[in-house]
């Protein structure tokens, strides 16, 4: 069984440009979390999706940013006009979204902007 | 979320066992305790989880104490692949997002 995959693991993109980061979630799970870990920091919550609905996206920045689960496909993670402070790890993780709050975690993208 | 509070840092020798200690003395009656880790630079990794049991996988156990305002996560036998930074959550049963702190970064020393 696959665990979590994220691609691209490295995305280097200059100023203004948009950054799109996908996340394919383990099979059977339909739940799907994002996070950030901006140089130096810890990581912070950005949103969570099941398919089609995002349910709580209370850590997402209220502009250019973001994020979608479709019915088919991965999890896109969409930043528009990237700026400098974006620069980070990002790291998605699914769960079955059951019973239990275990997430796996994917080995994140890392976002440079020039 | 209760918040959660640990100690910043802490070595341990290899083939000894680590305990991590973790204080959430604001944790709620429908709250469970997790701990993950992340490796430098990975995803962060589940390790395990309880409500009020102690609870024991294939990498660690978990010591709840009677009151639930602390807990302890002990790694039996420690070996430098366990050097990370471990993470003590407290947060409800499902669909939560996660709340990360500053977490403990763990040294194992040979």
């Amino acid at each position: 069984n696959a665990g979590v995959m994220q691609n691209p693991r490295h995305l280097v993109r200059r100023r203004g440009q948009e950054a799109r980061l996908r996340c394919s979630p383990m099979k059977g799970h339909s739940h799907v979390y994002w996070y950030r870990q901006l140089p130096e920091e810890g990581l912070k919550f950005m949103v969570y999706l099941q398919k089609e609905n995002i349910i709580d996206e209370s850590g997402m920045p209220k502009e250019r940013f973001s994020a979608e689960f479709p019915k088919e496909g991965p999890s896109i993670l969409r930043i528009q006009q990237v700026v400098r402070g974006d620069s980070a790890a990002y790291f998605c993780a699914s769960s079955p979204g059951s019973f239990t709050n275990e997430q796996f975690f994917g080995p994140g993208t890392r976002l440079t902007v020039l | 979320d209760a918040k959660t509070t640990q100690p910043t840092s802490m070595d341990c020798a290899e083939g000894r066992a680590a305990n991590l200690p973790c204080n959430h003395s604001t944790i709620s009656g429908n709250e469970y305790v997790y701990w993950y880790r992340q490796i430098h630079s990975q995803g962060p990794q589940y390790i395990i989880h309880g409500l009020k049991n102690n609870e024991t996988n294939e990498m660690a156990s978990l010591i709840i104490t009677e009151d639930r305002k602390s807990s302890t996560l002990i790694l039996p036998h420690a070996t430098l692949r366990d050097t990370a930074v471990y993470y003590c959550i407290v947060t409800k049963a499902a669909g939560n997002k996660l709340t990360f702190g500053g977490g403990t970064r763990v040294l194992v020393k040979p």
